[in-house]
């Protein structure tokens, strides 16, 4: 089943304590993304990659690192996580040479940040 | 001025009836536009694209205004399975970065 998996669903943690939450797709998708949603703010996106080791920034890259050392994956990193990055977060993915905004997403992951 | 706005609704509306929204963008240089839906607490999935020319599916109607930049979603015949939030896309000002407007929430009722 064509797919995007994200790792954990559910995560609380504290400040300070860096995390990774973890995105695999089965599609062989080149172009995959992260994006946060919060209430009222609607989906904003964090950092995108257009191929192996391809990286760019989104609207909301600040406090967050990315890395897309093989294709299928593309894992998100909070290096020191703080309370205003609770949220809801999506990974997406979709054909490169295709258009590139038909997205796939994953189920999300809600993070709470105490 | 948010890049892409949307009116968040809440649309209520009978089953039956035909409900339209409207999404306003800031940036001329954008290419490409869709709709997304989005049930509650679940992932975003594309309900279509939107074409210069128009474009149906079923009972769904998008259309995109260059001259006013705007996008619209027109939902006939509406269904208790329509309920969800509908979130509007724009993209292409940098090939690969896209900006999601807030949401419309609609809700249909018996």
């Amino acid at each position: 089943e064509a797919q995007v998996t994200q790792n954990p669903r559910y995560l609380i943690t504290v400040t300070g304590k860096k995390l990774t939450v973890t995105c695999s797709q089965n599609m062989n998708h080149e172009y995959m993304s992260w994006y946060r949603q919060d209430p009222g703010l609607g989906l904003r996106q964090i950092y995108y990659s257009m191929n192996v080791e391809v990286t760019d920034k989104g609207d909301v890259p600040e406090g967050y690192k990315v890395s897309r050392k093989e294709k299928r994956n593309f894992p998100l990193i909070l290096e020191s996580p703080s309370p205003n990055q609770t949220s809801l977060y999506f990974c997406a993915s979709s054909q490169r040479d295709r258009d590139v905004y038909e997205q796939y997403f994953g189920p999300g992951t809600r993070l709470t940040v105490t | 001025r948010k890049e892409v706005e949307q009116d968040p609704g809440p649309f209520n509306v009978p089953e039956g009836a035909t409900v339209a929204f409207n999404c306003t963008y800031s940036n001329s240089a954008s290419q490409s536009f869709f709709w997304y839906r989005q049930d509650c607490r679940k992932e975003p999935k594309l309900l279509m694209s939107v074409y210069s020319s128009g474009n149906e599916d079923g009972r769904f109607t998008a259309q995109l205004n260059r001259a006013s930049q705007y996008i619209s979603l027109l939902i006939r015949d509406s269904k208790l399975s329509d309920s969800a939030t509908y979130l509007c896309v724009g993209g292409g000002t940098s090939y690969g970065k896209l900006t999601f407007g807030q949401g419309t929430i609609l809700t249909v009722h018996p």
